[in-house]
């Protein structure tokens, strides 16, 4: 179990620009979480996969926000013509569909976008 | 709809002393209940859970909680403060239903001084 794991972990932007960040999973969790977490405040929630199918999306999530999971595997979420109030870490999480751990979320270590 | 408040956003201890951060939650179903532990420029790490079976909870790192419905309540504790303690810590919540978010409160900063 190698954990969830996110890439870039920094990724440093201007304004306009677009930009990807890729979220692995734990190999056996089907449930896979995008949030959002700013300077000072808990992490906000953005969207919802389960396998590949996207089942929920936060108001949060702006027109400029899109994420996929192809094949129920790794996600990317991407931003279009970033601004400056995107900046923040973008956290990923998954979790099983049953077992102890079930409702249990596991958070990658971020990925912290500055926009300039 | 659920809801979590964090009474406190920086509370300092010394080392050895008691750790208290405070939680409240407000949920129109039973919650799951959860403590994360956020290092800097780190992801969150599950400190522990309650999801409806014994109200007082233990976790890693000598850290324990107790859900107490009366109070809407869910504060974490630690007998004894540790400098590796110093973090950032999370109480949120959620509902016994497939795939539901978590809700964060705005997180409490503890800081140990030895």
């Amino acid at each position: 179990d190698t954990g969830v794991s996110q890439d870039p972990r920094h990724k440093i932007t201007k304004r306009g620009q677009n930009v990807t960040f890729r979220c692995d999973p734990i190999s056996e969790h089907n449930r896979l979480y995008w949030y959002r977490q700013t300077l000072g405040q808990g992490p906000e929630f953005l969207t919802y996969f389960q396998n590949e199918a996207q089942l929920e999306k936060s108001r949060l999530l702006s027109d400029r926000f899109s994420a996929e999971r192809p094949k129920g595997s790794f996600s990317t979420l991407e931003i279009q013509r970033t601004e400056q109030g995107d900046s923040a870490m973008y956290l990923c999480a998954s979790s099983p569909s049953g077992g102890r751990a079930y409702n249990e979320q596991f958070f990658g270590p971020g990925t912290r976008l500055t926009v300039l | 709809a659920q809801s979590v408040t964090q009474l406190g956003s920086h509370v300092s201890v010394s080392e050895g002393a008691l750790v208290l951060l405070r939680c409240n939650y407000s949920s129109s179903v039973p919650p799951y209940l959860f403590w994360y532990v956020q290092y800097p420029n780190q992801g969150l790490q599950l400190l522990l859970k309650y999801t409806s079976a014994a109200t007082l909870v233990k976790g890693i790192n000598g850290f324990e909680a107790e859900f107490k419905k009366s109070e809407t309540s869910f504060h974490l504790t630690k007998p004894s403060a540790h400098m590796s303690d110093a973090a950032e810590y999370f109480c949120a919540v959620n509902i016994n239903q497939a795939g539901t978010a978590l809700i964060f409160g705005k997180g409490t900063t503890l800081s140990v001084s030895s």
